[in-house]
């Protein structure tokens, strides 16, 4: 069974850094390609970021490029995501998805979440 | 980027009925779109993949269809099971962008 467990989360200040972990099982974790999506309260679903299986390459959307760093360790089947210079519109339940690849990019399994919270 | 577009926002079935959840895209996505359902404090699940391909275990009366900028959802009974959050998202270009979400609720 593929099992996606978020960690890390928290209430931070505006400007301050936190960093997610999520670990993988139920799958060979260093062949697929990993994603970060957030769900402010009440709205709907951002994808945030994504790396391939080798780490090889990494993709971000433009409200966090350059604040949040996605990295993975195969050998602990364990997905990250480094957040920086947090803000208000941070604040969200973030989910770390397994990617499905055909010729386009899927999320096939969801973890169950972690709520960052920035405020002061 | 690519905007993908939900309608309507809400609405409320009841048992049996046959729903359907319409997503356009602001450009050609070559089928390149999914489902998810999202049930009340629980994360997303996939429903439908490539416009049209039924993820595994996901009941049969679910389906998609469409092409081009153009996609639909459909429930063809509806069940109290299928209460939730519906959002369609297309895989083709980064960034990956989801709609706003369809609520169903039962009437």
């Amino acid at each position: 069974e593929v099992q996606l467990v978020e960690s890390g989360g928290g209430l931070v200040q505006p400007g301050s850094s936190l960093k997610l972990s999520c670990v993988a099982s139920g799958f060979t974790f260093s062949n697929y390609g990993m994603n970060w999506i957030r769900q402010a309260p009440k709205k709907g679903l951002e994808w945030i970021a994504l790396i391939y299986y080798d780490s090889s390459n990494k993709y971000y959307a433009d409200s966090v490029k350059g604040r949040f760093t996605i990295s993975r360790d195969n050998s602990k089947n364990t997905l990250y995501l480094e957040m920086n210079s947090l803000r208000s519109e941070d604040t969200a339940m973030y989910y770390c998805a397994k990617g499905y690849y055909s010729s386009y990019i899927y999320f096939d399994y969801w973890g169950q979440g972690v709520m960052v919270t920035v405020s002061s | 980027d690519i905007q993908m577009t939900q309608s309507p926002a809400s609405l409320s079935a009841s048992l049996g009925e046959t729903v359907t959840i319409q997503c356009q895209a602001s450009e050609d996505i070559y089928s390149g779109l999914a489902w998810y359902q999202q049930k009340p404090g629980k994360s997303p699940q996939l429903l439908i993949y490539g416009a049209s391909s039924l993820q595994d275990g996901v009941p049969s009366r679910f389906s998609g269809s469409g092409s081009g900028t153009q996609y639909s959802l459909k429930i063809s009974s509806m069940q109290t099971e299928d209460e939730g959050v519906y959002f369609c998202q297309q895989g083709l270009k980064y960034p990956l962008t989801f709609g706003s979400g369809t609520k169903l609720e039962i009437k």
